[in-house]
């Protein structure tokens, strides 16, 4: 079946624009993560969602990130006033049923702030 | 979660077997022992997760040391599609009701042909 997909694959903006990026979970599964991926800080969780409540957002970095899900579906990352620190690759991974069911990864998006 | 230490990469020949290690000393008793890797350009896969006792599934074998405070993943056969960071995760169920997974640097394994 289908994995989970991202959307874009890569995304250039410039410092202080807003930028949204999609994912789109594996049908069914109610646990969804985001995660980035920067050179220097290594593979750092963000947000939980469990269907559309998001009980743990202990790893947004400041207010300027937000994430929100719909229908127990789709998940939107936003950053608000990009900054050159923001560029990493956003990850973002599904789940079945209990939390601790594997995750499967989507392949990124790829976000370049100049 | 308790915190785990690989080594930072280790290299294999091609269809020869590879043991990597992690220690995790600190790891408490309802902890988990998850296994990821990360193809290059690609995001995270699972490889293996057990808790206690040793695990197979046909991508590798988990050996969990009797004292819990060491693991080894076992790929039995190394191909060039091996070639990847591998992450050890502890996860425990009791204080991290999400499931979130904590990266450590990971291993990262390169094959020889």
């Amino acid at each position: 079946g289908a994995g989970v997909s991202q959307s874009p694959s890569n995304k250039v903006t410039e410092k202080g624009k807003d930028v949204e990026l999609r994912c789109d979970p594996i049908s069914g599964h109610t646990a969804l993560y985001w995660y980035r991926q920067s050179l220097g800080q290594g593979l750092e969780f963000l947000i939980y969602f469990q269907g559309n409540s998001a009980p743990d957002k202990s790893g947004l970095p400041s207010d300027r990130f937000s994430a929100e899900r719909t229908g127990g579906s789709v998940s939107t990352l936003t950053i608000q006033r990009t900054q050159q620190e923001d560029s990493a690759v956003y990850l973002c991974a599904s789940g079945a049923g209990s939390s601790y069911n594997e995750q499967f990864f989507g392949p990124g998006t790829r976000l370049t702030v100049l | 979660d308790a915190k785990t230490t690989q080594p930072n990469s280790m290299e294999s020949n091609e269809e020869e077997p590879v043991h990597l290690p992690c220690n995790h000393s600190t790891i408490s008793g309802t902890d988990y022992i998850h296994w990821y890797r990360q193809l290059p350009s690609q995001g995270p896969e699972y490889v293996i997760h057990g808790l206690t006792s040793n695990v197979n599934n046909r991508m590798a074998s988990l050996a969990i040391a009797e004292d819990r405070k060491s693991s080894t993943l076992i790929l039995h056969r190394a191909t060039l599609r091996d070639a990847a960071v591998y992450y050890c995760i502890l996860r425990d169920p009791i204080y991290n009701q999400g499931g979130k997974l904590i990266f450590g640097q990971g291993t990262e394994l390169s094959v020889k042909p």
